[in-house]
């Protein structure tokens, strides 16, 4: 069973560009969150997804959003970017079968670097 | 607000020795608990998580951690620690039944000496 995909792995953008990152779930994984990864503020909580619907969201503005598609496949797309932009983004998916049986499965990340 | 708290940013242990890393939490309900690790370029794997029950959970790669709710308190540990197991670990802890919003702690890096 292939794992939790995301491309682009590595992602050189300027200030001021928009970038999307794309995050392919586990086969039958029906939500997927998104983290990101910084040095200084550690791994945060972005917004998680199911049935192509915002499920829950972090404390990010509202330069970072998403979307989910109907074959659970998400996006995530940050606009005007900034230099403290420049992180790693991790994508975790579960079957969202609920409490004792959930279970998040992280990809690899995409390295976002902000010039 | 919930919050994970891991006192320890940077460890180093010798290859064969036993292995504590900390973390406590502070939150309101019944937390769910879980310890991922992370090696270099990679992302997070998971090695075990509590939820309720015996407070003693194993994981994979022969770790285990101990929920104390008393000190809010779950703990890693692995007897015998192998070369391989140098990365970062996070500990990590969700509400019940929404387990895809973790709040985690900020990481301790374990270094391994031969």
């Amino acid at each position: 069973k292939a794992g939790v995909t995301q491309t682009p792995r590595y992602l050189i953008k300027t200030r001021g560009q928009q970038v999307t990152l794309s995050c392919s779930p586990i086969s039958g994984h029906r939500s997927v969150s998104w983290y990101q990864q910084t040095p200084g503020q550690g791994l945060q909580f972005l917004f998680e997804y199911f049935s192509e619907t915002q499920r829950n969201k972090g404390n990010f503005p509202g330069r970072f959003s998403g979307r989910q598609f109907s074959n659970s496949r998400s996006e995530m797309n940050v606009s005007t970017l900034e230099l403290g932009d420049s992180a790693l983004y991790l994508c975790a998916s579960s079957l969202d079968a609920g409490g004792l049986y959930n279970e998040q499965f992280f990809g690899p990340g995409t390295r976002l670097t902000v010039l | 607000a919930q919050s994970v708290t891991q006192p320890d940013i940077h460890i180093t242990v010798s290859e064969g020795a036993s292995l504590e890393l900390r973390c406590n939490y502070s939150y309101g309900a019944t937390p769910y608990l879980f310890w991922y690790v992370q090696s270099p370029g990679q992302g997070l794997q998971l090695l075990l998580k509590y939820f309720s029950g015996d407070t003693l959970v194993q994981g994979i790669k022969g770790f285990e951690a101990e929920f104390k709710r008393s000190q809010s308190s779950f703990n890693l540990r692995k007897p015998s620690v192998h070369w391989s197991d140098a990365a970062e670990y996070f500990c990590a802890v969700t509400r019940s039944y929404n387990t895809d919003k973790l709040i985690f702690g900020t990481g301790t890096r374990l270094q391994v000496f031969p």
